[in-house]
């Protein structure tokens, strides 16, 4: 069935470490896209990208749409970067699916 | 612009009851969907409408309903209540394929 998979599940920094976050799928998509979730619970928008490469500041993220896989990257990370990033996708029809997240926690 | 706006924040409501959430989509926007999101798991798609009509319905039973009026806002209706039904409901509205999610409406269910 479809799959969304993302790694790691759970991730621990020091202020001012990079982090590569991933995201598998499991068939060909139309859409992509990954949100930060803070701790209100409201997803923010990092990027849609169903291919290709975009950045943002100190995010940046690819998608590799043939071998099915997005990364996020994350340089110099502060601690409002915490919170739950998701990989989120449309395979057909309508729907986005969603992983599991990944829970970032970012230290002093 | 405002962006995607959900109303109520928060809501407790007895098993059993019947609970009415709303979504206002951001400016432009004509597609309206809800995701339920149980606590440590992702969103999962509820249902979508578009031009007042439900266009695509998730793995949830016919106690979930919704409706969209003629300003694109939306309604979703949860019948009969479970404890399970406890979670965060979230709207996103879109014009074009990126989605855009509002702060959601915590529920329990006691």
């Amino acid at each position: 069935g479809i799959q969304v998979e993302q790694s790691p599940p759970d991730l621990i920094l020091q202020e001012g470490a990079n982090s590569t976050l991933r995201c598998n799928f499991s068939d060909s998509v139309n859409n992509l896209q990954w949100f930060h979730q803070n701790p209100w619970g409201q997803l923010i928008n990092l990027f849609y990208i169903p291919s290709g490469t975009k950045q943002n500041g100190r995010l940046s993220a690819t998608t590799v749409a043939t071998e099915r896989y997005s990364l996020l990257y994350i340089s110099s990370s502060q601690t409002t970067d915490s919170g739950v990033y998701f990989c989120a996708v449309h395979f057909s029809g309508y729907a986005l699916n969603f992983g599991k997240g990944t829970s970032l926690l970012v230290t002093p | 612009d405002a962006g995607v706006t959900q109303s109520p924040t928060h809501l407790i409501k007895t098993r059993g009851q019947q609970v009415t959430l709303r979504c206002s989509p951001k400016s432009g926007h004509d597609t309206v969907s809800w995701y339920q999101q149980a606590l440590g798991q992702g969103p999962q798609f509820i249902f979508q409408y578009y031009e007042e009509e439900e266009r695509q319905r998730g793995n949830f039973p016919d106690r979930f309903s919704g409706h969209q009026f003629p300003n694109y806002s939306s309604e979703l209706n949860v019948n009969a209540l479970l404890l399970g039904d406890s979670a965060l409901y979230l709207c996103a509205s879109s014009y074009g394929a990126e989605a855009f999610f509002g702060q959601g409406t915590r529920l329990t269910v006691v």
